[in-house]
């Protein structure tokens, strides 16, 4: 299957710093990025949806300027955690979906997630 | 949007049993169902995945089936092995033209199989 790296991997920062993670889809071309967002022993809550060359979508309730995502390559997507907190110390996911415009539904490949930790 | 249950959240079967995941979900247009195998402080792997063109989709132990009128999918674990022990996610998605296809996920199953 398609390999999606992300990094880093685990990140450790003080109160009001900005935290940059990056998405990369390895092997193929991803239009779509989707960015989630992980508590301890809960399922995976979609973020917003990073589209290559545009603005990201963002889900109800997540603050768009405080989760900067930025999309610039077909093989890229960035989040940026700007001024974090302690709550939001979490496992962020991406993933990626194959390019495929007749696409019905399209699979997604996981990256391995961050483990953010704001002390 | 799109609303997907899932039962049980805790799931406890000996070693060789079978194991039945069941989920719902409230938008008709949803047409993918994956699902997925979560391990501690791992990614999600998806282990099978079903369109709503077909309603039942098998791969070794393990089968989903989907119930459209109902909406209902299920996940079923044949011949459970200690390896199956991890949280398993269903999602939900529907049809979505030139962009992504957002995934709901379901609020995940721990599954332990005891030897």
């Amino acid at each position: 299957g398609a390999v999606v790296s992300q990094h880093p991997s685990r990140v450790i920062c003080k109160s009001g710093t900005s935290v940059k993670i990056e998405c990369r889809s390895l092997d193929f071309q991803a239009t779509t990025m989707f960015w989630y967002r992980q508590f301890p022993k809960k399922s995976l809550m979609l973020m917003a949806t990073s589209n290559e060359g545009s603005k990201a979508t963002y889900e109800q309730g997540v603050e768009k300027d405080k989760f900067l995502i930025n999309h610039a390559s077909l093989t890229l997507s960035t989040l940026t955690v700007t001024s974090a907190h302690p709550e939001d110390s979490s496992f962020y996911i991406c993933s990626a979906r194959l390019f495929d415009e007749m696409a019905v539904g399209g699979e997604q490949f996981f990256g391995p997630g961050t483990r953010l930790t704001v002390l | 949007g799109e609303n997907v249950e899932q039962h049980p959240s805790t799931l406890s079967v000996q070693e060789g049993d079978s194991a039945v995941i069941k989920c719902t979900y409230s938008d008709s247009a949803s047409n993918y169902f994956p699902w997925y195998k979560q391990e501690l402080g791992k990614r999600p792997q998806l282990i099978i995945d079903i369109r709503s063109n077909v309603g039942e989709k098998k791969d070794q132990r393990i089968a989903v089936t989907l119930n459209k009128t109902a909406k209902h999918f299920s996940l079923h674990i044949t011949e459970t092995q200690p390896e199956d022990s991890a949280v398993y996610f269903c999602a939900a998605s529907p049809p979505v033209t030139g962009g992504g296809n957002k995934l709901t996920f379901g609020t995940g199953t721990q599954l332990k199989v005891e030897l």
